[in-house]
C-alpha cells in the first residue's frame, strides 16, 4: 500500500519550456502533498508543502511564480516549472502524506530527472 | 548547527556485516522518526518509521531512538549488496513537516 505514482520520470527540453510533473497517490487520498528537489548526492531540500483545495506554502527562497503547484484533488498534484533554464536542472520528488491518519509518514515518488539544455 | 547532521560517508562494508548509521539532532522537540533507504535515481523508501525513544525491529533492521542524547540509529544486520544505497534519516516534533539528514552512502561488498 500507499504508492505515489511521478510523471514523467525524465524530461529534456531546451531553455524557456515550461514542464510539468504529476504526482498521483495510487492507492490512498493524500491531504498534504510535498514537493523536493535534489541536487546530486544532496538530501531533499524541500520546495513547498501543497494542501489539496488551497494554496501551496513556498519554503524561503523558492519563486512561487516560477515553481506552480496545483493540489485539485485527493489524489494528484501537479509541480509546473514555468520557463525553465539550466540552473532548474535536477531531480525532483513529490511525496504524500495519507489522509485520516493523523502523523504518517511521507511516501516518496521515483523522481523526474529535468535536464533544461 | 544544522537541525540534522548525518556523516555522508561513503560507508563501506563486507557482505555480512552489521551495519550502523547514525543521526543527531538539536531540536529537542522531535519525537517522529524515520529511515529511508534511497537508491540512485530513485526515491527514498520508507524503512523504519518510530515515535519517541526505543527500540523497532523489523526483520534485518532496527531502530533505536534515544532523546535524551538527540541521537538515532538504524542498524542492518547480516548486510547484504542489495542494502547498498543512500540512507536517509527524518524526524519531526508534529509529525507532520519532516527534516531530513543529508543521507549516508552505504556500500556492501560482496
Amino acid at each position: 500500500g500507499a504508492v505515489v505514482s511521478q510523471h514523467p520520470s525524465r524530461v529534456i527540453c531546451k531553455s524557456g519550456t515550461s514542464v510539468k510533473i504529476e504526482c498521483r497517490s495510487l492507492d490512498f487520498q493524500a491531504t498534504t502533498m510535498f514537493w523536493y528537489r535534489q541536487f546530486p548526492k544532496q538530501s531533499l531540500m524541500l520546495m513547498a508543502t501543497s494542501n489539496e483545495g488551497s494554496k501551496a506554502t513556498y519554503e524561503q527562497g523558492v519563486e512561487k511564480d516560477k515553481f506552480l503547484i496545483n493540489h485539485a484533488s485527493l489524489t494528484l498534484s501537479t509541480l509546473t516549472v514555468t520557463s525553465a533554464h539550466p540552473e532548474d536542472s535536477s531531480f525532483y520528488i513529490c511525496s504524500a502524506s495519507q489522509l485520516g491518519f493523523s502523523n504518517q509518514p511521507q511516501h516518496f515518488g521515483d523522481g523526474t530527472r529535468l535536464s533544461i539544455l | 548547527q544544522k537541525e540534522v547532521e548525518q556523516d555522508p560517508g561513503p560507508l563501506s562494508v563486507p557482505e555480512g556485516a552489521i551495519v550502523s548509521l547514525n543521526c543527531t539532532y538539536s531540536n529537542s522537540a522531535f519525537q517522529y522518526f524515520m529511515w529511508y533507504r534511497q537508491y540512485s535515481r530513485k526515491g527514498p523508501e520508507l524503512l523504519m518509521y518510530t515515535y519517541s525513544s526505543g527500540n523497532k525491529e523489523d526483520g534485518r533492521f532496527t531502530a533505536q531512538v534515544d532523546k535524551s542524547s538527540k541521537y538515532i540509529s538504524l542498524f542492518i544486520r547480516d548486510s547484504q549488496p542489495s542494502d547498498s544505497a543512500t540512507y536517509l534519516c527524518a524526524m519531526s516534533a508534529s509529525g507532520q513537516n519532516f527534516v531530513f539528514g543529508p543521507g549516508t552512502r552505504l556500500s556492501v561488498l560482496p
